[in-house]
């Protein structure tokens, strides 16, 4: 089965630590995406990538990092900078990369999420 | 920048009646994308419909369809024969470029 796949669901941390959330998709989508999501807001971006090797920053991106070596995966890291660090964050990808208004099939698929807690 | 602002924090229906959602947004751009997102108790993000501004024709998916106003900057939803799995959070959201915005969302709750 095609889809995006996040692990783990629920993850722990104390405080002071790093740690690195997964992303996966096999749907050959060129374009990823890493989003938080705090109570009654909607989805905030962290950092997106259009090819292998590139990324941007979105709103928030202080505190995190990312990384895209392979078109597959791109695993966001919270770091110890990151001064709220509990929330849900969902990540997700797009079959071509944005930038193309003509283009068919720009909507975002999503991964079920990973909920993370600061100790 | 671009803004998405979903004005109606809860809503509630009763099951088979229509319920409409809200959802304006700011651009001075011309082409971009809207879509209406629908999150569930699970969490799973899903797609509802999908609007190109380049089209005039509103978007339909079988109960869903869309009110798009290009010159009010409006987006609306309407759920028609409202079942109880539509009960979730409901999010409007706009690209442009690879810029993807959300609405603050809301949540409709569907009552037998």
């Amino acid at each position: 089965d095609g889809g995006i796949t996040q692990s783990p669901k629920y993850l722990f941390r104390k405080e002071g630590q790093n740690v690195t959330l997964s992303c996966e998709q096999n749907l050959n989508h060129d374009a990823m995406y890493w989003y938080r999501q705090d109570p009654g807001q909607g989805l905030r971006l962290i950092y997106y990538s259009q090819i292998v090797n590139d990324f941007q920053k979105g709103d928030i991106a202080e505190g995190y990092s990312v990384s895209r070596e392979k078109k597959e995966s791109f695993p966001l890291t919270v770091t110890s900078a990151q001064k709220n660090p509990t929330a849900f964050y969902l990540c997700a990808s797009s079959i071509e990369p944005p930038g193309n208004p003509y283009g068919t099939y720009n909507e975002q698929f999503f991964g079920p999420g990973t909920r993370l807690t600061v100790l | 920048a671009q803004t998405v602002t979903q004005s109606q924090p809860e809503m509630s229906v009763q099951e088979a009646e229509t319920v409409t959602l809200s959802c304006t947004y700011d651009t001075s751009e011309n082409n971009y994308y809207l879509f209406w997102y629908k999150q569930p108790p699970s969490r799973q993000m899903i797609l509802v419909i999908r609007q190109e501004a380049y089209k005039q024709q509103n978007a339909t998916e079988n109960r869903f369809s869309v009110n798009f106003q290009k010159a009010a900057k409006s987006f609306s939803l309407k759920i028609s024969d409202s079942q109880l799995g539509d009960t979730a959070m409901y999010f409007c959201a706009f690209i442009l470029s690879g810029d993807m915005r959300f609405g603050a969302g809301t949540r409709l709750t569907v009552k037998p």
